[in-house]
């Protein structure tokens, strides 16, 4: 979508191996957002980001961390990937009051651990 | 905690047929809603919101409207088309009482998925 990408698009990546999705923002939104989504699941919220160095867990944050050293990147990383980690993972982001309450979604990343 | 019921997929419709999508919530506070449209191989992309009780959301001939009372926000159009055919999220983001008017983090249905035959 115009103003977030996320790199890659698609992974194939072994059991046990560190694995890193980044997200790139145009837009300066001060909240970040990683879900992920599975079949049955929804969309399920993992870490997000509410400004440079500050990030906070959501509701399925074992197994990830993150990062945000500049305003325009957040980067989810998968410490040692599991194949329940196999997943498509979205970025997000959000400007965070004003009139505007909806979210800007990446196309996502396509992980497959196996 | 908050959370979204939808109703389960798939759903098969024809061409021109009224399209309901069930979404019921609680929340705590004092929620948005929104629903989402994901089509095949992309991201999700916001199709319309309410932020208070009795709004009504439209978008593209869609509409919903909150009804704190029922505690839903049921998705309808009056003639689908094949084109229409995707994934269909309803959402909340609740606004605590003392979050000084700022939004909370957005929480999912499980979506529902829209085939439309022609």
């Amino acid at each position: 979508d115009a103003g977030i990408t996320q790199s890659p698009r698609h992974k194939v990546t072994e059991t046990g191996t560190p694995v890193t999705l980044r997200c790139h923002q145009t837009e300066n939104h001060r909240y970040m957002y990683w879900y992920r989504q599975d079949p049955g699941h929804g969309l399920r919220l993992i870490h997000y980001s509410y400004g440079v160095k500050d990030t906070d867990k959501g509701e399925v944050s074992d197994g990830y961390s993150v990062s945000r050293s500049k305003t325009e990147d957040f980067l989810l990383t998968l410490e040692s990937a599991t194949s329940s980690q196999t997943s498509v993972y979205f970025c997000a982001i959000n400007d965070r009051g004003g009139s505007n309450y909806g979210y800007t979604f990446g196309s996502g990343t396509r992980l497959t651990v196996v | 905690g908050d959370s979204v019921t939808q109703m389960e997929g798939p759903v098969t419709l024809s061409e021109e047929a009224f399209l309901t999508i069930n979404c019921t919530y609680t929340a705590t506070g004092y929620p948005s809603l929104f629903w989402y449209v994901q089509y095949p191989g992309e991201g999700l992309q916001l199709l319309l919101k309410a932020t208070k009780a009795d709004d009504k959301g439209s978008n593209k001939g869609f509409e919903a409207t909150y009804r704190k009372e029922t505690t839903s926000f049921h998705l309808e159009k009056g003639s689908v088309q094949v084109s229409d055919s995707a994934v269909y999220f309803c959402a909340l983001s609740d606004h605590p009482k003392n979050y000084g008017g700022s939004q909370g983090n957005l929480i999912f249905g499980k979506g529902t998925k829209l085939s439309v035959k022609p």
